[in-house]
């Protein structure tokens, strides 16, 4: 059981919007940046978001993060079928003093 | 470039370590810190703990601690995680990850992943 929740499952359709959503507690998603990651099965995380709304070079900015209070949402607009993958949420922990993984999120793109 | 390579597929028997390394190249090693995250078949990521690549401090998760050991060889720009009495639940892919901060989620690069399986 993770300690951040997300949905196991999203869909959309090509050119739509989809939202992820990772919920969390005070200890970690509260008072700690959220970071995101993408990951096809098998092959090593991509990180997608840092400081809770920050893409990295390279990463288009149909992706983008947002944070409130103890939740955070990953939305993918423009939604293309090289974007289904599993997608984490990840933050620091401070209370476990680790780092707090989301269960993770498939999307398949319909 | 940055690369994270990591040593490849392990089988072990029950009860026994494994050691798996994790070589960095493409930027200056020891102004950075190296974490450890695994995946079990089907599951989330899992963190395990990291080292400081400068000063060689570690953090283990709770999880871990007396049976994890991370360490580094900053001549070789290597990172290696040992994990001892093994069991079937320790079958995944492991992970490294490099990090910016020591107590962070934040990881620009990772290594390819090395797969553990734990059989008898």
């Amino acid at each position: 059981q993770s300690v951040l929740t997300q949905p196991p499952s999203a869909s959309g359709t090509p050119g739509q919007r989809v939202t992820i959503s990772c919920s969390g507690t005070r200890s970690n998603i509260g008072d700690n940046y959220v970071y995101w990651y993408q990951q096809v099965p098998g092959t090593a995380p991509k990180l997608l978001i840092y400081r809770n709304n920050q893409r990295p070079s390279g990463v288009p900015d149909r992706f983008s993060g947002s944070k409130s209070g103890t939740s955070a949402s990953l939305a993918i607009s423009g939604l293309r079928s090289e974007d289904e993958s599993d997608y984490y949420c990840a933050a620091w922990d401070d209370f476990l003093s680790d780092v707090a993984f989301g269960g993770g999120t498939k999307l398949t793109v319909l | 470039q940055v690369q994270l390579v990591q040593s490849g597929a392990e089988v072990i028997k029950p009860g026994a370590s494994v050691k798996v390394f994790c070589k960095a190249s493409g930027y200056t090693f020891t102004r950075y810190t190296m974490h450890w995250v695994r995946q079990a078949p089907g599951q989330s990521l899992e963190w395990m703990g990291w080292i400081n690549a400068g000063d060689g401090h570690t953090d283990y998760s709770q999880k871990f601690q007396g049976r994890i050991i991370i360490t580094r060889d900053t001549s070789a720009s290597t990172v290696y995680m040992e994990l001892r009495r093994l069991t079937s639940e320790d079958t995944a892919l492991y992970f490294c990850a490099r990090s910016n901060d020591d107590a962070s989620s934040w990881y620009d690069y990772w290594g390819q992943g090395t797969l553990v399986t734990v059989s008898s």
